[in-house]
């Protein structure tokens, strides 16, 4: 089955400086990831699609100059979340769609973000 | 808006007992994916249906998709402890981007 890693696993930093988080696809070519965050208890909320080779496309109320995301390759694409705050505490997910299966995203393990 | 009501939020039973965890919207779906998700990890493809009516069984949890491919069903026979998880449907509008369900966070008491 298609395969999503990500990186780092955990993460814990300072209030202001900045994270950047990779997601890559191990077995196939993703020409569209997804990045969410996930509350405690609760769902997933699509923060922004990720094209390779073209901008982001940001959901409203996501700040796209606070979560910065590059797709350069079509196995790579990464969160940068700048100048972090407490409130920037949270669990990200990032997700791969595979061609062809109208729409099916297989999931990375996730990133647990912890500003101090 | 699509919207994708995922029922019950929250369901606790006694290990072999059977459940139904539902998931309906007024809208059509291009596909349904229903994932399974550890605390700290990340969602578990269990299936994607794509035709209207169609019914797949995985060991002891069949999935099936409404005729109009608007809702969508996860059965589970004889529930056991390691089915616990939080259970997640997700419909693919027809830009293939997925619309999601609250959540069914499943505990199975041994």
């Amino acid at each position: 089955g298609a395969v999503v890693s990500q990186h780092p696993s955990r993460v814990i930093c300072k209030s202001g400086t900045s994270v950047k988080i990779e997601c890559r696809s191990l077995d196939f070519q993703a020409t569209t990831m997804f990045w969410y965050r996930q509350f405690p208890k609760q769902s997933l909320m699509l923060m922004a699609t990720s094209n390779e080779g073209s901008k982001a496309t940001y959901e409203q109320g996501v700040e796209k100059d606070k979560f910065l995301i590059n797709h350069a390759s079509l196995t790579l694409s990464t969160l940068t979340v700048t100048s972090a705050h407490p409130e920037d505490s949270s669990f990200y997910i990032c997700s791969a769609r595979v061609a062809g299966t109208r729409g099916t995203q297989y999931f990375g393990p996730g990133t647990r973000l912890l500003v101090l | 808006t699509q919207l994708l009501e995922q029922s019950p939020q929250f369901l606790s039973i006694q290990e072999g007992e059977n459940l139904t965890v539902y998931c309906n919207s007024s809208s059509v779906f291009s596909s349904l994916q229903w994932y399974r998700q550890e605390p700290g990890e990340g969602p578990v493809l269990l299936v994607t249906v794509v035709t209207g009516g169609e019914v797949k069984k995985l060991k002891r949890l069949t999935f099936q998709f409404g005729d109009a491919r608007k809702d969508s069903s996860l059965h589970i026979t004889a529930a056991q402890p390691g089915d616990t998880g939080l259970y997640l449907c997700a419909g693919a509008d027809s830009n293939y981007q997925l619309i999601w369900g609250a959540g069914t966070k499943l505990i199975i008491k041994p």
